[in-house]
């Protein structure tokens, strides 16, 4: 089974912080991506990468960047956290398009 | 453009009560359509990949079917284990490469005992 896990799964921090959101996967798929899910928004993509060191944007790629130094680690960094960037972020990674996903990490940012 | 539109945005059933859910698409030249459950929570679970019209996959309770413009996942008998949200996916046009996908903003099941 395709394991995808992210580092934490709930998580608060304060305005302006540096914020890290790992996430590791073990079938070696060269395709990770990055979402962010709000309620009645449904799921968006923030950036992908489809090797390592390669990077994508998404379609709200503002506000966060992203690391790929191995090929199982996929890294979202939010630059200086805003409230507006509450929300659940999840990670997933694919192969031939089915895409198989993390638990998800609930951040709160006061 | 391309757009994923699922139907209804919630469902109340009673325990047993079959029903259907619908994903409808505007993507050319479809590369898949895929179907996933999302408990409350957590990450979405892959269910199933559907290629071509006239395709199915079944799953216990669960059945999905693929014409030219829609899915539709048919819940058969269902019980209350089966309450989740249900997100229905296609890859979009994106310069060639693969694995984009354009998720709909899901069906929230609910059933009843």
């Amino acid at each position: 089974d395709v394991k995808v896990t992210q580092s934490s799964r709930y998580l608060v921090k304060r305005t302006g912080e540096k914020v890290f959101l790992e996430c590791v996967q073990d079938m070696d798929h060269e395709n990770m991506f990055w979402y962010r899910q709000d309620p009645g928004l449904g799921l968006r993509l923030i950036y992908f990468s489809y090797d390592v060191k390669m990077k994508e944007k998404g379609d709200i790629p503002e506000g966060y960047s992203v690391s790929r130094e191995k090929k199982e680690r996929f890294s979202l960094i939010l630059e200086s956290a805003s409230t507006n960037q509450t929300s659940m972020y999840l990670c997933a990674s694919e192969t031939g398009y089915e895409q198989y996903f993390g638990p998800g990490t609930r951040l709160t940012v006061t | 453009e391309d757009q994923v539109t699922q139907s209804p945005e919630a469902l109340r059933l009673q325990e047993g009560e079959s029903s259907s859910l619908n994903c409808s698409y505007t993507v050319s030249g479809l590369r898949g359509l895929f179907w996933y459950r999302q408990d409350p929570g957590k990450g979405p679970e892959f269910l199933f990949t559907l290629y071509s019209a006239g395709e199915e996959k079944e799953k216990e309770r669960l059945k999905a079917t693929l014409t030219k413009k829609e899915s539709f996942l048919h819940i058969t008998a269902p019980k209350p284990e089966d309450s989740a949200t249900y997100l229905c996916a296609v890859p979009r046009n994106y310069g060639g490469s693969q694995g984009n996908l354009i998720f709909g903003k899901g069906t929230k099941l609910s059933v009843k005992p």
